[in-house]
């Protein structure tokens, strides 16, 4: 059974990198079945996607993060990462990667979705 | 403000039916776009409670279903119980965007 683990500093500075690496387990991050994800939750709100890699290093961002994101992965390691720039106190948040994916039983639906989880890491932005 | 709307909440009583919708856009659930839902309880991460519109993972009860039409798409619940008080998320893709959309989130209560 795949599990994710988020890792990374808890504290990050004003005006500086955001940087959480995710470990893959009990699966193959270089299956061409999935996609790996990145997810934030700020304390009380809702969820926001943050972006998406394919084990190639294909990548896609949500626009509204897109100049300040970057996401890699580490086949050798089975990890991928995340690298949210220039942040500010809006982006304290939980921080989650999960796979992504969206075929099951033989069947392949129109969008993709998030499954499992990883158990999500808090970072608060602060001086 | 989220590409999906939900209603912030829903209550209901123990062995009730409820419900929480999802509204979309033409560019997402209307444009065909399949709708997925999950279950976050009280200081954990999501957990996929429905996937393509209608169907259960395994080990997610028949009490929990889902359904899509036109822009929308809807959670139902039935046999409430305790343990089901939880923020509930649904989720899609919008071309738009591009990428993945997540709904506000409806925390249900169980009263």
């Amino acid at each position: 059974q795949v599990q994710l683990q988020e890792s990374g500093p808890g504290l990050v500075k004003p005006s500086e990198t955001l940087s959480l690496t995710c470990a893959v387990s009990g699966g193959a991050i270089s299956s061409s079945t999935y996609y790996w994800g990145w997810i934030r939750q700020p304390p009380e709100k809702g969820l926001e996607w943050i972006g998406t890699i394919y084990y190639t290093g294909s990548t896609n961002y949500n626009p509204s993060l897109k100049s300040r994101v970057s996401i890699s992965v580490d086949t050798s390691n089975n990890q991928f990462s995340l690298r949210l720039s220039s942040v500010t106190a809006a982006d304290t948040a939980l921080y989650y990667c999960a796979r992504r994916g969206g075929c099951y039983g033989g069947r392949c639906y129109s969008s993709d979705w998030f499954d499992p989880w990883g158990q999500g890491i808090l970072v608060t932005v602060t001086s | 403000q989220s590409v999906l709307t939900q209603p912030p909440s829903v209550s209901g009583t123990p062995g009730q039916r409820v419900t929480i919708s999802c509204t979309g856009t033409s560019s997402g659930i209307g444009a065909g776009y399949d709708v997925h839902w999950y279950q976050q309880l009280p200081g954990t991460a999501p957990k996929l409670l429905i996937y393509g519109n209608n169907n259960r993972p395994s080990g997610v009860p028949d009490r929990f279903s889902g359904s899509k039409s036109g822009t929308s798409a809807s959670l139902a619940i039935t046999g409430l119980q305790a343990e089901d008080e939880a923020d509930y998320y649904c989720q899609s893709s919008d071309s738009s965007l591009s990428g993945s959309v997540f709904g506000g989130g409806t925390r249900l209560t169980v009263l």
